[in-house]
Formats: structure tokens, sequence, C-alpha cells
């Protein structure tokens, strides 16, 4: 069964870049047709897709984050990374890490839903 | 880019009660591309309903899902102590990829 587990630092200083690593475990990170994604949500408050990417190394981002995200991917060692640059209090959240699974529709069109979710990693962004 | 309204913003029922949550979208959504999560607190969101209408594994029949076009449905027919917690639907768009969550519908204990 496979589980991820987000790291980083839960403390990081204004107008510097965030940095947090999930580690997926019971399985490859290059088995099977999955994406690797980043969601977080604020406290008290609802969730916000960050970006996703395919263990080619291929990245998709929310277009409101798109300047200040990267998602990468390191197959060796099965953990897939996120740096988001020039933080602000506003990216205060908790961070998960989720696997998106493939659905195929009649018309033979993918599409993606988020089946295994990591318990969450709080970061605060404070001086 | 798609928005997703749910409602109610928050729904009191006692245990054994059904429970029908809706969530709109701006524009017509491929059902295929519409999922439901439960969070409880403190716990990182679980995927009930992908694909509108199909359970994900290990999700008791109580819970489905239904609807198409803008206008979507979670119905839990029959309220466990379990199952109150905050309920998000989610929406896939391909061209560009996107993820998008609404705000989420509470059902906490009358």
């Amino acid at each position: 069964q496979v589980q991820l587990q987000e790291s980083g630092p839960g403390l990081v200083k204004p107008s510097q870049t965030l940095s947090l690593t999930c580690t997926v475990s019971g399985g490859s990170i290059s088995s099977g047709s999955y994406y690797w994604s980043w969601i977080r949500q604020p406290a008290g408050k609802g969730l916000e897709w960050i970006g996703r990417i395919y263990t080619s190394g291929s990245t998709n981002y929310n277009p409101s984050l798109k300047s200040r995200v990267t998602i990468s991917v390191d197959t060796s060692k099965n953990q897939f990374s996120l740096k988001l640059s020039s933080v602000t209090a506003a990216d205060t959240a908790v961070y998960y890490c989720a696997r998106l699974s493939p659905g195929i529709t009649v018309g033979y069109y993918y599409y993606y839903y988020m089946d295994v979710w990591g318990k969450g990693t709080t970061v605060t962004v404070s001086s | 880019e798609i928005v997703l309204t749910q409602s109610p913003g928050t729904l009191s029922l006692s245990p054994g009660e059904r429970a029908t949550l809706s969530c709109r979208a701006s524009q017509s959504v491929s059902s295929s591309y519409l999922a439901w999560y439960q969070q409880k607190p403190g716990q990182a969101p679980r995927l009930l309903i992908y694909g509108a209408s199909s359970r994900a594994t290990g999700i008791p029949d109580r819970f489905s899902g239904s609807g198409s076009g803008t206008d979507f449905t979670l119905t839990i027919s029959r309220l466990e102590p379990e199952d109150f917690a905050v309920y998000y639907c989610q929406q896939y768009g391909s061209s560009p990829p996107i993820f998008t969550f609404g705000p989420g519908t509470k059902v906490d204990i009358k």
C-alpha cells in the first residue's frame, strides 16, 4: 500500500524559499501512470492545488502560483519536491502531497483524482 | 477558470439522517472530472467519489455521488458518527491541467 510522507522546515522567513519533500513508500514512484501533486490548506480554510509532476519531469502548475513554484522528482530516492519562492505570510499553510491516479472517459480522455494523501506538514512564514 | 460553489455551508443533522450536499460549477463540467473528498479535523482529505459517481476503494455504499453538467450531489444515506466532517468537491480541468476545489460543506451534529 503506497504511503506518502511530507518533510521539511516548519518555519520559513519572509522572502525566502519554502522547500518540502514528499517520500513515497510501499511502491515505486515510477510505476503506473501516476502524477504526483502538492496541495495546501491555510488554517481554517479550503484546499488549493499547487501543481503536479510526472516521473518524466513534466509539470503543470496552478496559474496563481506558477511564477514562484518549482516541482521536481528524484526517482532514485522515490521522492518529489516542492520549492516556493518569495514567500509571505499568505503562504502559511498545511502542505500536502498526493498521488494523482488516472481514469479514462468513454471518449478516451484521461482525468485524474487524488487517491493517496500524505498526512500534511505545517509551514509557517514568519520572521 | 471554472469556479465551484458548495451548499449549504453547514449542514446540521442527526446520526441516521440523510445528508444531501450540493456542488455547482460556473460552467459545464464533464462528470468524469468531478470528485468528492472528506476531511476530518487534523487529518488529510480522503477520496470518496471520483468520476462523479464511482466510489473509491473502501468507501461504504452509504456514500453516493450523482449529477452532470453544472450540478453535482453527494448523498450520505444514513449518517454514521464518523461521517461528521467537511466535504469538498473538486473538478479537474484538462486544458490546461488544473484542479479546483469548492469551499466545502461542513456536516455537523445537530
